[in-house]
């Protein structure tokens, strides 16, 4: 079956801009998260949802927002983009939320780079 | 969240069985133990995950002792391929890991050579 899809794979752009990553999760899986991973910070949690609801949120500014559809995708938009923000950003997708042995499927990310 | 302790990094050879241990002191009873493995500009993957004793699958076992504070990830005959990072996760299961969500430490990078 068909993993996690992040698009794009690679953008550029320029400070003070916004930007909107998209996700689609695998097939029936309901929960999408979003992580950050940079270097000096390594990978740090952003946010989860689950049947279009923010289910939480890890520690960042509110210029970091997200929502996801009823078909379970996943968009992610940062506004005011800082050159801190260049980033390589990672969407998973679980099938359930509260489950024992819960898997998560990550995609391969959309690098940011803000110039 | 359980805070977990793993080498930095480790070298190994082609053949050679691989041993990553992850301390996590503070485990609590619902946690379960859960090890990622990620490639430069990839997202992790799942290796394997488990509670008490030990887990087996088609690329890695875990073994966890009684006390639960400690797990080692066991690679069986490493290859070049295998250089990755591993991450040891403690968590309750759920997709976001509650309100921290997954937690990733640092991992290990482990660098296989020929």
């Amino acid at each position: 079956k068909a993993g996690v899809t992040q698009t794009p794979r690679y953008l550029i752009k320029t400070r003070g801009q916004q930007v909107t990553l998209s996700c689609s999760p695998i097939s029936g899986h309901r929960s999408v998260s979003w992580y950050q991973q940079t270097p000096g910070q390594g990978l740090q949690f952003l946010f989860e949802y689950f049947s279009e609801t923010q289910r939480n949120k890890g520690n960042f500014p509110g210029r970091f927002s997200g929502r996801q559809f009823s078909n379970s995708r996943s968009e992610m938009n940062v506004s005011t983009l800082e050159l801190g923000d260049s980033a390589l950003y990672l969407c998973a997708s679980s099938l359930a939320r509260g489950t024992g042995l819960t898997e998560a499927f990550f995609g391969q990310g959309t690098r940011l780079t803000v110039v | 969240l359980a805070k977990t302790t793993q080498p930095i990094s480790m070298d190994s050879y082609e053949g050679q069985e691989v041993n990553i241990t992850c301390s996590h002191n503070n485990i609590a009873t619902n946690d379960y133990i859960t090890w990622y493995q990620q490639f430069p500009s990839q997202g992790p993957r799942f290796i394997i995950q488990g509670y008490k004793t030990k887990v087996t699958n088609e690329v890695a076992s875990l073994f966890i002792p009684a006390d639960r504070k400690s797990s080692t990830l066991s690679l069986p005959r490493v290859s070049l391929s295998d250089t990755a990072v591993y991450y040891c996760l403690v968590g309750d299961g759920y997709s976001g890991g509650g309100a921290d969500g997954l937690t990733f430490g640092k991992g290990t990078h482990l660098i296989i050579q020929p």
